[in-house]
């Protein structure tokens, strides 16, 4: 069926840096797109990035560009999510999930999930 | 506020039916762009539960249903049970933002 698990997250000061990873296994990842989606405490889920299967087209909300910058390693089966100048409203657990396609254009739906990274920021 | 409109809560004695719907616009669900639906329960990932509009994947079960008309779209659980409690998630594709855009998510109550 497939499966994804993030880590690196944690408590950061505003204004630092982290990054983000996800681990897949048990499908072929350059077969597909994927994302990152977080989810702000007490709040709904908001899209913050996506990448195609060869790197070739990413994408980000807009309350995240310029400082966010999402990769992947088709070698490693690996998503990472790179967060500079962080905010305290950047506080959230952050998902990465699983396109059903290859290019993320178009908007189809997210298949699989990992379980989330909680990512703090605060001083 | 989100792209894409919820209402906020809905409820429903067990055994009955519901609706949420979810409202978008000419540069998302009007353009042409799939809506998907999703399950979430605290502590736990999303749960697709419906994709292209109207398709379950394998598991899910047939009183769960989903349809699109227009700018909108809407999901409809019958035969509601304790567990469908929980907060569902609309999502599309924004080709203003060239991005995926949710909606706020509505909050399922079984009476």
């Amino acid at each position: 069926e497939g499966q994804l698990v993030e880590s690196g997250g944690g408590l950061v000061q505003p204004g630092r840096s982290l990054t983000l990873s996800c681990a897949a296994s048990g499908f072929i990842f350059d077969d597909y797109a994927m994302h990152w989606v977080r989810q702000a405490p007490g709040k709904g889920l908001e899209w913050v990035s996506g990448i195609s299967w060869n790197s070739r087209s990413v994408g980000y909300a807009d309350s995240v560009k310029g400082r966010f910058t999402i990769s992947r390693d088709n070698a490693k089966n690996a998503l990472f999510l790179q967060l500079n100048s962080l905010r305290t409203e950047d506080t959230a657990f952050y998902f990465c999930a699983r396109d059903r396609r290859p290019m993320f254009q178009g908007g189809d739906a997210l298949d699989i999930w990992g379980p989330g990274t909680m990512v703090t920021v605060s001083s | 506020q989100s792209v894409l409109t919820q209402p906020p809560s809905v409820s429903g004695a067990p055994g009955q039916r519901v609706t949420i719907s979810c409202t978008g616009s000419t540069s998302n669900i009007g353009a042409g762009s799939d809506v998907h639906w999703y399950q979430k329960l605290p502590e736990t990932a999303p749960k697709l539960l419906i994709y292209g509009n109207d398709n379950r994947p394998s598991g899910v079960p047939d009183r769960i249903s989903g349809s699109k008309s227009g700018t909108s779209a809407s999901l409809a659980i019958t035969g509601l049970r304790a567990e469908d409690e929980a907060d569902y998630y609309c999502q599309s594709y924004d080709i203003s933002r060239s991005g995926l855009v949710f909606g706020g998510g509505t909050r399922l109550t079984v009476l």
